[in-house]
């Protein structure tokens, strides 16, 4: 089935630095990757869709500058933390429409900022 | 946009007892409604889908049932088992290139 790998599934940063994760597809082609943050006990909340070789589009109340978005081929998607501060650790995890398939997910990224 | 509401929040059963969570959405353009099993710290584990030229559809024990007039759906575990205690959520879409929008979630915990 299509897979998406997500890097790094955990990562420790210090306020004030930025965190890349990737989220790969690796068996089809996502021309549009979802990005979804969960706070603990909380639900998947969109925050941003990227679509290969355009802008990303973001949720209402979701910074742009803050959380940027690469989607820059068919099969990688990226999302920068920019000066990541406690309150934006969090589970992000990404996802990809597979036609035909429904959904499916990264493993996600457990981020600390300390 | 489409907004997915949720019941209940947390729910307690007894081994070998059936346990439902409901499911209501809005935009009546969604047409794909899966339903999901997450445990702490990991991805969303596709447990059963219903696409709306269904009304319902099963799997060994669980099932799940669709009533697109009324926009609701529901997730019905039948004889559980301590192992299926963990946070269910229900999503909705139209399986265009739009995103799943999910429910709040159930905690379900069933007691030995």
């Amino acid at each position: 089935g299509a897979v998406v790998s997500q890097h790094p599934s955990r990562v420790i940063c210090k306020s004030g630095t930025s965190v890349k994760i990737e989220c790969r597809s690796l068996d089809f082609q996502a021309t549009t990757m979802f990005w979804y943050r969960q706070f603990p006990k909380q639900s998947l909340m969109l925050m941003a869709t990227s679509n290969e070789g355009s802008k990303a589009t973001y949720e209402q109340g979701v910074e742009k500058d803050k959380f940027l978005i690469n989607h820059a081929s068919l099969t990688l998607s990226t999302l920068t933390v920019t000066s990541a501060h406690p309150e934006d650790s969090s589970f992000y995890i990404c996802s990809a429409r597979v036609r035909g398939s429904g959904y499916t997910f990264g493993s996600g990224t457990r981020l600390t900022v300390v | 946009g489409e907004n997915v509401e949720q019941h209940p929040s947390t729910l307690s059963v007894q081994e070998g007892d059936s346990a439902v969570i409901k499911c209501t959405y809005s935009d009546s353009a969604s047409n794909y409604f899966p339903w999901y099993k997450q445990e702490l710290g990991k991805r969303p584990q596709l447990i059963i889908d219903i696409r709306s030229n269904v009304g319902e559809k099963k799997d060994q024990r669980i099932a799940v049932t669709l009533n697109k007039t009324a926009k609701h759906f529901s997730l019905h575990i039948t004889e559980t088992q301590p192992e299926d205690s963990a946070v269910y959520f229900c999503a909705a879409s139209d399986e265009g290139n739009t995103p799943l929008v999910f429910g709040k979630g159930t905690r379900l915990s069933v007691i030995a």
